[in-house]
């Protein structure tokens, strides 16, 4: 069955940077692109970018440029997330979901998702 | 950036009733494209509708979604003991926002 299956939780410092993988199995890796989501204690969901798994062409969310980078290995149907300079209010669970390989659409398969917690 | 509001913040309704759910957009979404997600508590999201009104694979009739513009709907026709839930619309026609979420509770 189609899934994917994203790496263990995490504690940072400040400052520090975190990478969460999200293994994809079910389905041709490289026909879809892979977006990542967070989502704060007791918050709602922010988008955080998108990565074509095809070229590996990517869109990341305005607030979060420079701080993320989004990659692909298509050799092991993984996708990364990688978020520099960490601070406290980055601490949320992590969530990588399919999505089309043409732009960031609508999310059709998630993960579980990853808890990233920063502090020192 | 497009911004989405959801209304109600939280709705309680007893099972078999009928959910009503909004989703206003502070400017047009293009091509109607709105999706809707469930999430219950320690999950993850579950795609509902895309596109305003195509339901997922696997989702039952019982959720349908409609709209366009910047008005849109979610509706729960009788809810099952099981779509007690958060419930957040998302617009990916010019980047991508979500809305804050609608609680149903049971009441």
């Amino acid at each position: 069955q189609v899934q994917l299956v994203q790496s263990g939780a995490e504690v940072k410092k400040p400052g520090a940077s975190v990478k969460v993988s999200c293994k994809a199995s079910g389905y041709t890796f490289t026909s879809y692109g892979i977006s990542w989501v967070r989502q704060a204690p007791g918050q709602g969901l922010e988008w955080m970018g998108w990565i074509s798994a095809y070229n590996g062409n990517t869109n990341y969310a305005q607030k979060l440029q420079g701080r993320v980078t989004m990659t692909t290995d298509t050799s092991t149907s993984t996708a990364y997330m990688e978020l520099r300079s960490l601070r406290s209010d980055d601490t949320a669970v992590y969530y990588c979901a399919r999505n089309s390989n043409y732009g960031p659409y609508y999310m059709d398969v998630w993960g579980k998702g990853t808890t990233v917690t920063v502090s020192s | 950036e497009i911004v989405l509001t959801q209304s109600p913040g939280t709705l309680s309704l007893s099972p078999g009733e009928r959910a009503t759910l909004s989703c206003r957009a502070s400017q047009s979404v293009s091509s109607s494209y709105l999706a809707w997600y469930q999430q219950k508590p320690g999950q993850a999201p579950r795609l509902l509708i895309y596109g305003a009104s195509s339901r997922a694979t696997g989702i039952p009739d019982r959720f349908s979604g409609s709209g366009s513009g910047t008005d849109f709907t979610l509706t729960i026709s009788r809810l099952e003991p099981e779509d007690f839930a958060v419930y957040y619309c998302q617009q990916y026609g010019s980047s991508q926002t979500f809305g804050q979420g609608t609680k149903v509770e049971i009441k």
